[in-house]
């Protein structure tokens, strides 16, 4: 089943905050972020493995809540390049299955 | 320094004309996808192959087989395309696919048309 985004999309000025939330209503093994530019192929941002587990680099950070089977993504003080369609994977317990979110579309203007 | 490769870019066929997408690695991955991306969707697997072993997805329709001569190469074949393939097809590896914790690395995607 597949994981659900909100928002759906966020529109920004350069400089402002977003967060996009990931959450599923199946067991949560493993929460994949990642970037895609219209017509590009998405680029990997970050893995959580472990419940409790937060991570970033640059201004983009995220945590995973295991029990809650929730992962949030933090983007602070946005930059153009920062537009896109945000997805969240989740990695189950069958090898090989990444199951994404619908995706949020982020637009930052200047 | 390219290390996911799809081609071509972009294939155009002709409804119930059969085509093929190739993908190529350099990252000696042992696990290679493909998703379909249709617009404004994400990216669902149809199928992958850790190693050779072949893993396909319920809903994968029988008109989409794929072929992994080597470690290196993975093909996804449309065997009669219809107007509803027409979609992005990505082709992602990765080291280890246990439990789902290892990074895919996706390829730039071949956009399909069907006339």
């Amino acid at each position: 089943q597949q994981p659900v985004q909100s928002p759906q999309a966020v529109i920004l000025r350069e400089g402002e905050d977003a967060v996009i939330n990931c959450s599923s209503s199946k067991a949560l093994y493993s929460v994949h972020w990642y970037r895609q530019k219209h017509g590009e192929a998405p680029v990997f941002l970050m893995i959580l493995l472990k419940g409790g587990e937060q991570k970033g680099h640059d201004k983009i950070s995220a945590s995973f809540n295991e029990k809650k089977q929730q992962s949030s993504l933090y983007l602070t003080a946005s930059q153009l390049s920062y537009s896109g369609t945000y997805f969240c994977g989740a990695g189950g317990t069958s090898y090989g299955k990444l199951t994404f979110g619908q995706g949020t579309i982020l637009t930052v203007h200047p | 320094d390219a290390m996911v490769i799809q081609n071509p870019r972009y294939q155009v066929t002709q409804f119930g004309k059969p085509v093929t997408l190739s993908c190529s690695q350099t990252l000696n991955h042992n696990v290679m996808y493909w998703y379909q991306q249709k617009s404004s969707q994400a990216p669902k697997l149809l199928f992958h192959y850790y190693d050779k072993d072949f893993n396909n997805e319920a809903d994968t329709p029988d008109n989409f087989q794929s072929r992994r001569p080597n470690t290196s190469f993975c093909f996804l074949d449309i065997r009669s395309p219809g107007l509803g393939d027409a979609a992005m097809y990505l082709c992602a590896t990765s080291r280890d696919s246990l439990a789902g914790q290892e990074t895919q690395y996706f390829g730039p995607g071949t956009r399909l048309l069907v006339l």
